[in-house]
């Protein structure tokens, strides 16, 4: 069965530290790859996707994620965080023209002052 | 305003109740899901609809049921046969019948708690 794996489940940084969070899956075949936030008391919201073309994907409020097809990862990064970016962060994977997107447990950022 | 909203906000239910979660969605998508989030494990899928008048099971559907007679609406029973309920509940729609290629969109969620 496809799987999806967040490697840390809380990560605590201070403000303008570099972020870098972990996602693998372990479907083997094409896939489209997302990342969705929850801020708090806010709906689930998509923050970047992957589908095809340039493994580099930005997204909305200055992160980024990088599809490596070798390694089954597409690791979400932002180079410098602000306290407004604490949120939990869900990595999510379906394959090509399939039918079920499963959703990695979750990473928990808080970003301190 | 185009969206999704889900009803109510907080929900109790009594033991051996069931209870009803209201999901509309007035952005003319044709696939519509329920999925459940628990702490700490992510969002996992209940049931999904690609098409008015059919739905298949997700990966927990053992003590639920859905319908989906019209379009916008994807209502979801937690029925007595759910043992462990209390969550929170998402409903997502995409524009896509193939739900795979297309940007899932979440409404507000329904708080189930058990008294």
């Amino acid at each position: 069965a496809q799987s999806v794996s967040q490697h840390n489940h809380h990560v605590i940084l201070s403000e303008a530290a570099s972020l870098e969070l972990g996602c693998n899956y372990s479907y083997g075949g094409t896939v489209n790859l997302f990342w969705y936030v929850q801020y708090p008391g806010q709906h689930l919201q998509l923050l970047l996707k992957y589908f095809s073309g340039d493994p580099l994907v930005k997204g909305i409020k200055g992160f980024e994620a990088e599809f490596i097809k070798s390694k089954f990862s597409f690791n979400l990064r932002k180079p410098s965080v602000q306290w407004s970016d604490t949120a939990e962060y869900f990595c999510a994977v379906s394959r090509e023209y399939g039918n079920k997107l499963v959703f990695g447990a979750g990473t928990i950022l808080r970003v301190k002052s | 305003d185009g969206g999704i909203t889900q009803s109510p906000k907080y929900l109790f239910r009594k033991e051996g109740q069931n209870v009803t979660l209201s999901c509309e969605q007035n952005l003319n998508h044709d696939a519509m899901y329920w999925y459940r989030q628990d702490p700490g494990q992510g969002l996992r899928l209940i049931y999904y609809s690609q098409i008015v008048n059919d739905f298949q099971k997700g990966d927990i559907a053992e003590g639920y049921s859905v319908s989906r007679e019209k379009k916008e609406s994807f209502p979801l029973t937690v029925t007595s046969a759910q043992k462990n309920p209390t969550a929170f509940y998402l409903c997502a729609s995409s524009i896509s019948k193939l739900a795979g290629e297309e940007t899932q969109y979440f409404g507000p969620g329904t708080r189930l708690l058990v008294l």
